[in-house]
């Protein structure tokens, strides 16, 4: 069974950093694109990051390029976001998602970790 | 990338059907047939329900149905159940760096 389990959120303020955390378990992580997708309180749902098997690949967002850095460990079967320069706007329930073999889509979603950004 | 637009609720009655539109651009929906669907309810996680604009997953009952014309797809359920309300929402592959794009949403009432 595909099990995705976020962890690293919190309370943080302004201008702070934050470390998200996703372990994968139930198929071979290291295999498969990796995705952070994030959704503020009572609204939709927003792609953050994707990266490749063997991370040589990193895409973002606009709205967190220079702020965000996504990561995997492979040995560890774990994934990453790295979030500095936090804004109130980054308010959200992170998720972490496996995407489609071959395809840019995500299929397997962890449960979400909330971030709040607030002085 | 802009959301893909989509209505904001949808209802009917058990047994009923009904139908979501998800309306993008020559570059996302109409460009290429990565169109996926997600049932959110409340406090969980998005379950994939479509793939590939028409596809299943595995556990995925075929009274969602998935479709597209041009740059809108489609969400069909049919036979509603009270279990199938929730938030309903399209995505699609953009074009570029492996990112996609969600829609705005859809809640989806069983009246």
């Amino acid at each position: 069974e595909v099990q995705l389990v976020e962890s690293g959120g919190g309370l943080v303020q302004p201008g702070g950093s934050l470390r998200l955390s996703c372990a994968a378990s139930g198929f071979t992580f290291s295999s498969y694109w990796m995705s952070w997708v994030r959704q503020a309180p009572g609204k939709g749902l927003e792609w953050v990051a994707n990266i490749k098997q063997d991370g040589s690949e990193k895409y973002y967002v606009d709205s967190v390029k220079g702020r965000f850095t996504i990561s995997r460990d492979n040995a560890k079967n774990s994934l990453y976001l790295q979030m500095n320069s936090l804004r109130a706007e980054d308010t959200a329930v992170f998720y972490c998602a496996r995407l489609l073999a071959a395809r840019p889509l995500p299929d397997y979603w962890g449960q979400g970790t909330l971030v709040t950004v607030s002085s | 990338q802009s959301a893909l637009t989509q209505p904001r609720s949808v209802s009917g009655s058990p047994g009923q059907s009904v139908t979501i539109s998800c309306t993008g651009t020559s570059s996302d929906v109409g460009g290429y047939n990565y169109v996926s669907w997600y049932q959110q309810h409340p406090d969980k996680a998005p379950k994939l329900m479509i793939y590939d604009v028409s596809k299943w997953p595995s556990g995925v009952p075929d009274r969602f149905s998935g479709s597209k014309s041009g740059n809108t797809a489609f969400l069909t359920i049919s036979g509603l159940q009270a279990e199938d309300e929730a938030d309903y929402y399209c995505c699609s592959y953009a074009g570029s760096y492996s990112s996609y794009v969600f829609g705005t949403g859809t809640k989806v009432s069983v009246l």
